[in-house]
């Protein structure tokens, strides 16, 4: 089965803390995605990456960062954690091709004290 | 990027066809639509896809306009643990095709 593994299911951090959100694919997919997901909302994209080293902002980029040095990998940092980055965290991959199912992980509950 | 609207909540009761209809009059194309459903505390679960033909698998049918420009994904004896927001998506099929999600459409199936 294919699998995205996000590699927190539940974190505290304090506001000010550098945070990483791991998350990795296991079915060589060349586009990651990182979502945020709020009551009311919906999921909003914060980026994605189409290939390794390869970005592209999402909707709501500002205070977050991305990493993928490895094609399975794919990270999200929040270089400094504010309240307002308390949400549930989603990873997404999918192959580069027509009609390809899109895989997401299991979430991860951030919050920020 | 073609986005979706979808109505905020939908009931059904359990048994009957659920129709969950989505409107994405900006589509290109190439691009296919998608749906997830969501249920609370989890990673969305993907239903089905389809470009212009329709489409049916285990779990639902998915019903696409001629002009594309709406669709619609039919769960055809709703049971309660269908209840869940269904997540309608418009994805361009190359390789930097962002995944823009709308707010989705709460069902409630009901005894």
């Amino acid at each position: 089965d294919v699998k995205v593994t996000q590699s927190s299911r539940y974190l505290v951090k304090r506001t000010g803390e550098k945070v990483f959100l791991e998350c990795v694919q296991d079915m060589d997919h060349e586009n990651m995605f990182w979502y945020r997901q709020d009551p009311g909302l919906g999921l909003r994209l914060i980026y994605f990456s189409y290939d390794v080293k390869m970005k592209e902002k999402g909707d709501i980029p500002e205070g977050y960062s991305v990493s993928r040095e490895k094609k399975e990998r794919f990270s999200l940092i929040l270089e400094s954690a504010s309240t307002n980055q308390t949400s549930m965290y989603l990873c997404a991959s999918r192959t580069g091709y027509a009609g390809n199912t899109i895989y997401f992980g299991e979430g991860s509950w951030l919050t920020v004290v | 990027d073609a986005k979706t609207t979808q109505p905020t909540s939908m009931d059904c009761a359990e048994g009957r066809a659920a129709n969950l209809p989505c409107n994405h009059s900006t589509i290109s194309g190439n691009e296919y639509v998608y749906w997830y459903r969501q249920i609370h505390s989890q990673g969305p679960q993907y239903i089905i896809h389809g470009l212009k033909n329709n489409e049916t698998n285990e779990m639902a049918s998915l019903i696409i306009t001629e002009d594309r420009k709406s669709s619609t994904l039919i769960l055809p004896h709703a049971t309660l643990r269908d209840t869940a927001v269904y997540y309608c998506i418009v994805s361009y099929s190359g390789n930097t095709g962002k995944l823009i999600f709308g707010q989705g459409t709460t069902l409630q199936v009901k005894p």
